[in-house]
């Protein structure tokens, strides 16, 4: 297990297109998280899961915005009709359930370009 | 609502020097706040949470409840150091686990 893998890492896509994102999170972490990172600002919370529910999601997260995470294993991220404010790092990251003591393990991101 | 505020966006200070990152927070409940440190080409990483009172490559972080404060410290700054970093709230109830970071602060250490 080499930690918190997200694919692709880099995407380019026209306006109006539908991307998708993956993250297989560390085996052994039952949370899942899916934050958005834009130029100059920290990480924004979007949404996240405990195995396979989704427990939580930002209104950031549009109805354009849909995420699962299908037998509590890795998680998607779709983002459909895109727009050049959707252009963003998205950032995944897994912790264990029951505490932020352990803080989350992020992986590398994936970075969308809306053109 | 949790907020957290990081008011200086960029820091400089020479090697060997004290360096301190500000850190203040809001949020009704009892926090839960992290740094969390990013070098250049690496990805977000944990550097240290207040409940282990810890002290990570000579940082430290103490919690101040009176001030919402929780201020990152150096004595002595070396320079790889040189970093974005991000403080980080953490919330309870229903939404235990989630974290609410700050704008970051980029600190620079020259030689």
């Amino acid at each position: 297990d080499t930690g918190v893998s997200q694919n692709p890492r880099h995407k380019i896509t026209k306006r109006g297109q539908n991307v998708t994102f993956r993250c297989d999170p560390i085996s052994e972490h039952n949370r899942l998280y899916w934050y958005r990172q834009t130029l100059g600002q920290g990480p924004e919370f979007l949404t996240y899961f405990q195995n396979e529910a989704q427990l939580e999601k930002s209104r950031l997260l549009s109805d354009r915005f849909s995420a699962e995470r299908p037998k509590g294993s890795f998680s998607t991220l779709e983002i459909q009709r895109t727009e050049q404010g959707d252009s963003a790092m998205y950032l995944c990251a897994s912790s264990l359930t029951g505490t932020t003591e352990g803080g989350y393990t992020f992986g590398s991101g994936t970075r969308l370009t809306v053109v | 609502a949790q907020r957290v505020t990081q008011p200086e966006k960029l820091l400089s200070v020479f090697k060997g020097a004290p360096v301190e990152l500000k850190c203040n927070y809001s949020y009704s409940g009892s926090p839960e706040l992290f740094w969390y440190v990013q070098y250049s080409r690496q990805r977000l990483q944990l550097l240290l949470r207040h409940i282990s009172r810890e002290s990570i490559k000579g940082f430290t972080a103490d919690l101040n409840k009176g001030e919402t404060s929780f201020h990152l410290k150096k004595p002595f700054a070396q320079e790889e150091d040189s970093a974005m970093y991000y403080c980080a709230l953490g919330a309870g109830g229903t939404s235990y686990g989630k974290l609410t970071f700050g704008q970051g602060t980029i600190l620079t250490v020259h030689p």
